[in-house]
């Protein structure tokens, strides 16, 4: 089942903005990831962030995490073309010891326009 | 450092027949996962493999699909019968350690099945 679910389902911004891509989930996580795929392509890890982080940065990505609210955010500052792709969040949830892996949520599909 | 390597990348069979997918993990990651695509969707886990022992196949359409990972290296996704239902990516990945889901994974390019 989806664990995540991401806001919007689509966005399409001009290169040079900022894009912001939210995502919740249900149940409590133990971390979230963040993952970009390009058409036709596997997915890539872009971050981590864990359970007892708030914020966390990469480059031009910013990430939060807002355990009370079950939810995540993904900002890309000065978006480029080649930011264009599908965005996923996937959770980690399970007990030390549990098998555990990645939930994905259904992604939402960014657009950056030249 | 290699990737998660994946093969064939398409394949288009008829309903009814069979496939395999093969996959060779990053050199040294202990746990691979088998995840499936459907267009539009995110993946979802079938099955995981901690070094040649499954950890989790609860998602796994047991009556049609199977998987094996012969000395915790390589590992082979089978369908037998394929129904159109099946038509989607299939992707493996893996992770340094085992199950613990501290680190983020690795994904191969895919398989894109199509059943017609």
């Amino acid at each position: 089942s989806q664990q995540g679910e991401e806001d919007p389902q689509a966005l399409s911004i001009q290169e040079g903005e900022n894009a912001t891509m939210n995502c919740s989930y249900k149940t409590s996580i133990n971390n979230l990831q963040w993952y970009r795929q390009n058409s036709g392509r596997g997915l890539v890890h872009l971050i981590l962030i864990r359970s007892n982080e708030r914020e966390k940065h990469s480059g031009r990505l910013r990430v939060t995490l807002d355990t009370s609210k079950k939810s995540s955010s993904l900002l890309i500052t000065a978006s480029r073309a080649a930011d264009t792709a599908s965005y996923f969040c996937a959770t980690v949830a399970g007990p030390s010891g549990s098998a555990r892996q990645l939930t994905f949520g259904s992604g939402t599909q960014l657009t950056v326009l030249p | 450092e290699a990737g998660v390597a994946q093969s064939p990348r398409y394949k288009i069979i008829e309903k009814r027949q069979s496939v395999a997918f093969w996959c060779n993990p990053i050199s040294g990651h202990a746990t691979l996962y088998w995840y499936q695509q459907i267009l539009g969707q995110g993946p979802k886990l079938l099955i995981q493999f901690q070094n040649n022992g499954v950890v989790d196949d609860s998602q796994l359409p047991k009556d049609r699909f199977s998987a094996e990972r012969l000395k915790g290296v390589d590992s082979t996704l089978k369908i037998q019968p394929a129904k159109l239902e099946d038509s989607a990516v299939y992707l493996c990945a893996s992770s340094p350690r085992q199950g613990r889901g501290n680190y983020g994974y690795t994904f191969g390019s895919g398989t894109r099945l199509t059943v017609v």
